[in-house]
């Protein structure tokens, strides 16, 4: 079975702008959960989508969005960009919510210059 | 409020030696724990995780876990370790029920000497 992929792997995007990074989960996974990392912060947990609808959400602010279609990919989007939302984001699947235990997707590194 | 703690920012030990990374959680009821590897510039990977039953729970890689309530701890141990275990290891703690949100550690760098 084919592991979660997230694309792009890497990604310069400049002050104020925005971007998509999209999330496939393993065949079959219905929760999709996305994390920030970086070096002084650890992993932040951003917003956690089940069956296309948000079922948490972390404490970050409303430039930071998501969503899931009905295959449960998903997408999360970051608009406006500040030199601080550069980071490893990390998408994890699991088979439904409520405490499962989560695979992760090698990660899309952003850089905002 | 659900948190966890990873005493220990680095470790270094001896390829063959025994390995023993410790986290301590806070949670009120009993929590969902887990351990994860990140290789470099990877995600992370499942270990080993703690639902309920046996506290002494066996995982990936030849490591295992004990939880035990009494200390809020679940460490990770590894009898010998081997160069490829050089990883960061997170701890984490999550909450049973429709209302999920994990909280991890800081991480524990592993350093493997030959």
């Amino acid at each position: 079975k084919a592991g979660v992929t997230q694309t792009p792997r890497y990604l310069i995007k400049t002050r104020g702008q925005q971007v998509t990074l999209s999330c496939s989960p393993i065949s079959g996974h219905r929760s999709v959960s996305w994390y920030q990392q970086t070096p002084g912060q650890g992993l932040q947990f951003l917003f956690e989508y089940f069956s296309e609808t948000q079922r948490n959400k972390g404490n970050f602010p409303g430039r930071f969005s998501g969503r899931q279609f009905s295959n449960s990919r998903s997408e999360m989007n970051v608009s406006t960009l500040e030199l601080g939302d550069s980071a490893l984001y990390l998408c994890a699947s699991s088979t439904w919510t409520g405490g499962n235990e989560q695979y992760f997707g090698p990660g899309t590194r952003l850089t905002v210059t | 409020a659900q948190s966890v703690t990873q005493p220990d920012i680095h470790i270094t030990v001896s390829e063959g030696a025994s390995l023993e990374l410790r986290c301590n959680y806070s949670y009120g009821a009993t929590p969902y724990l887990f351990w994860y590897v990140q290789s470099p510039g990877q995600g992370l990977q499942l270990l080993l995780k703690y639902f309920s039953g046996d506290t002494l729970v066996q995982g990936i890689k030849g490591f295992e876990a004990e939880f035990k309530r009494s200390q809020s701890s679940f460490n990770l141990r590894k009898p010998s370790v081997h160069w490829s275990d050089a990883a960061e290891y997170f701890c984490a703690v999550a909450s049973g029920g429709g209302s999920y949100i994990p909280t991890f550690g800081r991480g524990t760098s592993l350093i493997v000497h030959p």
